[in-house]
């Protein structure tokens, strides 16, 4: 059973800085790792998604890394801005199907 | 080319009372899916329907059923509404299925109440 976990839970940090958001995986068995951002009382917007094929997918300031043989991947968001505060989620697909497997997310919150 | 439309935006029931809830996908995405969205379990997946066709189903009771048009418009339906059924419900559609790496895209949710 596919187990995903972030870390840190929340995370704060003054606007400008570049941050490293955590995400592990169980199975790494995985087509793909897609990273959303939510805002509160928002639905999911995807921002990122690599291919188990790809090691990396940058988009803007965001660029996040997938190692499928430790499980792990990485959101490196740069010269953060108070814009970018909101919760990060990253999710995998449950074996050759549609399902998402997400972890808890981590909650960002850029100040000014 | 428009997102993910869900409908309505927020309800309020009561325990015992039955619900429905829509989503209109992308435009050509013919894959739905719904999530269960609680501040204690995070996302959990309900179930997703292809081609009219429910394709995989997550472990949440009976009482939660849904059903695809041919249009790939998707409603879900909760009976027998008990409090720990208050949550966000969000739907997803992509383009293709069976894990073939398209991205899926979410709606903004339908936030349920239940008195």
């Amino acid at each position: 059973k596919q187990e995903v976990t972030q870390i840190p839970a929340a995370l704060s940090v003054p606007e400008g800085e570049n941050l490293v958001l955590n995400c592990s995986f169980t199975d790494s068995a995985i087509y793909n790792l897609q990273w959303f951002r939510q805002d509160p009382g928002k639905g999911l917007t995807s921002l990122l998604l690599i291919q188990s094929s790809q090691r990396e997918q940058t988009s803007g300031r965001l660029n996040a890394s997938l190692d499928k043989s430790s499980g792990r991947s990485t959101l490196y968001i740069a010269a953060s801005q108070p814009g970018d505060s909101a919760t990060y989620l990253c999710a995998v697909p449950q074996g050759g199907s549609e399902k998402l497997v997400f972890g808890k997310g981590t909650k960002l919150t850029v100040n000014p | 080319k428009a997102g993910v439309t869900q409908t309505p935006r927020y309800l309020i029931k009561t325990r015992g009372q039955q619900v429905t809830l829509s989503c209109s996908p992308i435009s050509g995405h013919r894959s739905v899916s719904w999530y269960q969205q609680t501040p204690g379990q995070g996302l959990q997946f309900l179930f997703e329907y292809f081609s009219e066709t429910q394709r995989n189903k997550g472990n949440f009771p009976g009482r939660f059923s849904g059903r695809q048009f041919s249009n790939s418009r998707s409603e879900m339906n909760v009976s027998t509404l008990e409090l720990g059924d208050s949550a966000l419900y969000l739907c997803a559609s992509s383009l293709e299925g069976q894990g073939l790496g398209q991205p899926q895209h979410f709606g903004d949710g339908t936030r349920l109440s239940i008195l």
